[in-house]
């Protein structure tokens, strides 16, 4: 058990700019999960993974968000034209099925200048 | 819809003094609950689970009690050292089955 892994664990970038994330879940767990953690306050659920399929997205998730897990295995976290509310840290968790514990990566920090 | 409800910190304790963090939720059905901690600069680690009224969840001396009758799930420790200094989430899973919904967290402040 590896655990879960998130690259890169910072991206400072310019607002407009895009970027991208990639989350590694445990290798067994069929479920990935997106939050975002602003300082101070609790994660918020963006979306989340049953395998390859996408089950559910947030309302919080706009347009310029897309993620993606192509294989069912690792997972992709895209943002198109970046914006200085886009500062945040974005957790990825993964877990064996529903209701079960999930299990979160070190996050990667993105910072809009 | 479902919340959390933890108390407000920071909480500052002297080293092997005793710690509860206060968490009550509401929710329909029968919640999983958790306890999650943060230590500065990393992820949120799984401290501690419940998954039906009365079970116990216990940890690295920490424990919680799933309280139906009070909806209440607050975590205890009898002995804090410095090393437990970071911030704890409480969170529940409820009828969606796949959301977690998160307290504010509570900073725990341990001093030598």
């Amino acid at each position: 058990d590896t655990g879960v892994s998130q690259d890169p664990r910072h991206k400072i970038t310019k607002r407009g700019q895009n970027v991208t994330f990639r989350c590694d879940p445990i290798s067994e767990h069929n479920r990935l999960y997106w939050y975002r953690q602003t300082l101070g306050q609790g994660p918020e659920f963006l979306t989340y993974f049953q395998n390859e399929a996408q089950l559910e997205k947030s309302r919080l998730l706009s347009d310029r968000f897309s993620a993606e897990r192509p294989k069912g295995s690792f997972s992709t976290l895209e943002i198109q034209r970046t914006e200085q509310g886009d500062s945040a840290m974005y957790l990825c968790a993964s877990s064996l099925v529903g209701g079960q514990p999930q299990h979160f990566g070190d996050g990667t920090r993105l910072s809009i200048l | 819809g479902d919340s959390v409800t933890q108390m407000e910190g920071p909480v500052t304790l002297s080293e092997e003094a005793c710690l509860t963090i206060n968490c009550t939720y509401t929710a329909t059905g029968y919640p999983s609950l958790f306890w999650y901690v943060q230590y500065p600069g990393e992820g949120l680690q799984l401290l501690l689970k419940a998954t039906k009224a009365d079970d116990k969840g216990s940890n690295k001396g920490f424990e919680a009690t799933y309280r139906k009758e009070t909806t209440s799930f607050h975590l205890e420790k009898g002995s804090v050292q410095v090393s437990d200094s970071a911030v704890y989430f409480c969170a529940l899973i409820g009828d969606s089955n796949y959301q977690l919904i998160w307290g504010a967290g509570t900073k725990l402040i341990i001093k030598p």
